[in-house]
């Protein structure tokens, strides 16, 4: 079955530190895959978005990796501060029907010590 | 307005009720995305408009679930007969049209959600 699957456990590191969180996948072929922040009660809010021929993508202090044959994306979060404290999901889009629409993870919680 | 605004932000209805919720996309975007999330779980895909027409509605769960978008912007989700189950944050998004043929989509942009809850 198709699955996405995100560390449950939350992420507790100190400020300063680099955070990394990890999202796998199986039975998927994604045309591309999304990164999401979400704070207790608001919606989710687009971070970064990598395709499927990308390997890296960087903006300031956040950086995503895709590995498809691993079928794996890292997102790491540079200098970490504690208003970087929150849940960050992972979300594939297919590209393979006609809804473009998102196929979420359950989220990894961060919380960053200062 | 600057973004997607959904109302009301909390509704609280007794079992076997009706509700509807209501979604204002942001000005100009042609896709709109309802979504449920359950409390320590990601958003969970329920239908997708593009324009006035439902283009996927293989996530609503049962014919209780309704939703409508009739002048292409603001959408509505119905529920029926409301169950416990049904309680949740429902979440709306929007986007521009769907980019170039065969190119990847616009990113989506989320509501505040409505938070449903079923007594």
């Amino acid at each position: 079955s198709q699955k996405i699957e995100q560390n449950s456990e939350a992420l507790n590191i100190q400020e300063g530190k680099t955070a990394t969180l990890t999202c796998n996948y199986t039975n998927y072929s994604p045309a591309y895959l999304q990164w999401y922040r979400q704070d207790p009660g608001r919606g989710p809010v687009f971070l970064l978005l990598i395709r499927e021929n990308e390997k890296e993508k960087r903006k300031e202090r956040l950086k995503v990796t895709f590995d498809t044959t691993l079928k794996q994306s890292l997102f790491h979060i540079t200098a970490s501060q504690p208003a970087d404290s929150a849940t960050y999901l992972c979300a594939l889009e297919t590209g393979m029907d006609s809804s473009y629409k998102l196929i979420f993870g359950s989220g990894t919680r961060l919380l960053v010590r200062p | 307005g600057a973004g997607v605004s959904q109302t009301p932000s909390n509704k609280v209805t007794e079992k076997g009720k009706y509700v509807e919720l209501r979604c204002d996309p942001i000005s100009g975007h042609t896709a709109l995305y309802w979504y449920r999330q359950s409390l320590g779980q990601g958003p969970e895909f329920l239908i997708y408009f593009q324009g006035t027409g439902a283009a996927d509605d293989s996530g609503l769960p049962n014919d209780r679930f309704f939703a409508v978008r009739p002048e292409g912007s603001v959408s509505t989700l119905k529920i029926q007969r409301t169950e416990r189950g049904d309680s949740a944050v429902y979440l709306c998004a929007s986007s521009l049209a769907p980019a170039r043929a065969g190119g990847p989509q616009e990113t989506q942009y989320f509501g505040p959600g409505t938070r449903l809850l079923v007594l």
